[in-house]
């Protein structure tokens, strides 16, 4: 079974600031891994992927991600944060043995002080 | 946007109430999801269907059912409406595999009064 788990429900950083959100996967098989963003009475908007090309997949809005088998991690990061990075991020797995089902994280809010 | 249109954007309805959600997919996508999400329960993923089919179930309950039609658009019926089933309610779509990922629609925000 696959499934992700999100470390810190909550996030604050300062504007400009690093911003590094954690991802933690759990599959049998090699994973395909999603950050998603959601930013208030929006759907979700794909910020970007990992499908087992290159393991530090780029994004939108400068953001990028680190695929590390050895840690079962799939970090999200931006060397600095903009006030309108300020969301709800969500972290996601599928694989190819599940139906391609998406499993989500719990999310992490994102909070950018000026 | 994603291309996955849903329909209505809001809706209010009294408790005992049925309801039915539509979702159009992108074009060419095959896989139809149906999230709900709340304050209390997060994002929790109901069914998939892909092709017409049920593919996966997740926390759907019982009073909810779903459909994916021909064309592809899939309706998610909510009835015997209670307070708790408020919350707002995503369709995705994705082509099959999904390693593209899902696409979302905006939702359709749904309270039960």
């Amino acid at each position: 079974a696959q499934s992700v788990t999100q470390l810190g429900s909550h996030v604050s950083v300062s504007e400009g600031a690093l911003v590094l959100l954690r991802c933690n996967y759990s599959s049998s098989v090699p994973p395909y891994l999603f950050w998603y963003v959601q930013y208030p009475n929006q759907g979700l908007q794909l910020l970007l992927k990992y499908t087992s090309a290159a393991t530090l997949v780029k994004g939108i809005n400068g953001f990028e991600a680190e695929f590390k088998k050895s840690e079962t991690s799939f970090h999200l990061t931006k060397p600095s944060a903009h006030m309108s990075d300020a969301a709800e991020y969500f972290c996601a797995v599928s694989a190819p043995n599940t139906g391609n089902q998406f499993y989500f994280g719990t999310g992490t809010s994102l909070t950018v002080i000026p | 946007d994603s291309g996955v249109t849903q329909t209505p954007k809001h809706l209010i309805t009294a408790t005992g109430q049925r309801v039915t959600l539509r979702c159009s997919p992108r074009s060419g996508d095959l896989s139809v999801y149906w999230y709900q999400q709340s304050l209390d329960q997060g994002l929790q993923f109901l069914i998939q269907y892909y092709n017409g089919e049920e593919r996966a179930k997740g926390n759907i309950l019982e009073r909810f059912s779903a459909q994916q039609f021909p064309d592809l658009h899939s309706e998610l019926n909510l009835s015997s409406l209670e307070l708790g089933d408020s919350a707002l309610y995503f369709c995705a779509s994705s082509v099959d595999p999904g390693q593209g990922g899902a696409f979302f629609g905006q939702g359709t925000r749904l309270t039960v009064v």
